[in-house]
């Protein structure tokens, strides 16, 4: 199946820095997600994007869904210890509105207070 | 409170034994979805429906087996022919749109099943 390249794989990042994630794949996608998972728990949806070039906020984090639509990035400004977990990108395949979301593998977000 | 429930949260199965995994929604979804996840992996599609009393495979179906006689609950039955199911275990619902856009998928808590 359609498959999402999420990068960096794993972060170590002291608090208060800035963290920048991305997934990119070589087919369309018409909407783009980004989930955080906390340990043990399920995923939780953090910014929804659904138009290319869109730039979402909400409260530190940033995402964009790129012009090509065929990547999307995140951004979490000055990290706090409640920032760790697997933050994972998904996004909608091109063609379909009724096939499931695709998923990347995820980057695993540790912060060393 | 609207939301998507699992149940246990943890379950050992025996050798050769068959278990089932409970999933509800009163979100009023039609769609309902299985993931497994493995330590260090991301989510695999086991099962999806899109509607009461259809379902369609996901990428990793064998060993596993779904019913969908309610709107509001997709089991999942993890069989003795699953032979590493040691793993979390995650459902999850969404709408159905004639938009292209609107898909998010809602997770539950999860459920890991560890073999005894």
């Amino acid at each position: 199946g359609q498959q999402l390249n999420q990068s960096p794989q794993s972060m170590f990042i002291q608090e208060g820095e800035d963290v920048s994630m991305n997934c990119t794949s070589s087919s369309i996608f018409n909407t783009w997600l980004w989930y955080k998972q906390d340990p043990g728990e399920g995923p939780v949806l953090l910014i929804a994007l659904y138009k290319a070039g869109e730039l979402t906020s909400n409260g530190r984090l940033t995402a964009q869904f790129g012009i090509t639509r065929k990547d999307s990035f995140l951004n979490i400004s000055a990290s706090i210890p409640s920032d760790v977990g697997i933050y994972f990108c998904a996004g909608q395949p091109g063609n379909s509105g009724n096939t499931p979301l695709v998923f990347g593998k995820g980057t695993r977000l540790s912060v060393i207070a | 409170d609207g939301g998507i429930t699992q149940s246990p949260k943890y379950l050992f199965r025996k050798e050769g034994q068959n278990v089932t995994l409970s999933c509800e929604q009163n979100l009023n979804h039609d769609a309902m979805y299985w993931y497994r996840q493995d330590p260090g992996q991301g989510l695999r599609l086991i099962y999806y429906s899109q509607i009461v009393n259809d379902f369609q495979k996901g990428d990793i179906a064998e060993g596993y087996s779904v019913s969908r006689e309610k709107k509001e609950s997709f089991p999942l039955t993890v069989t003795s022919a699953q032979k590493n199911p040691t793993a979390f275990y995650l459902c999850a619902s969404s709408r159905i749109s004639s938009r292209l856009d609107t898909d998010i998928q809602y997770f539950g808590a999860g459920t890991r099943l560890s073999v005894l």
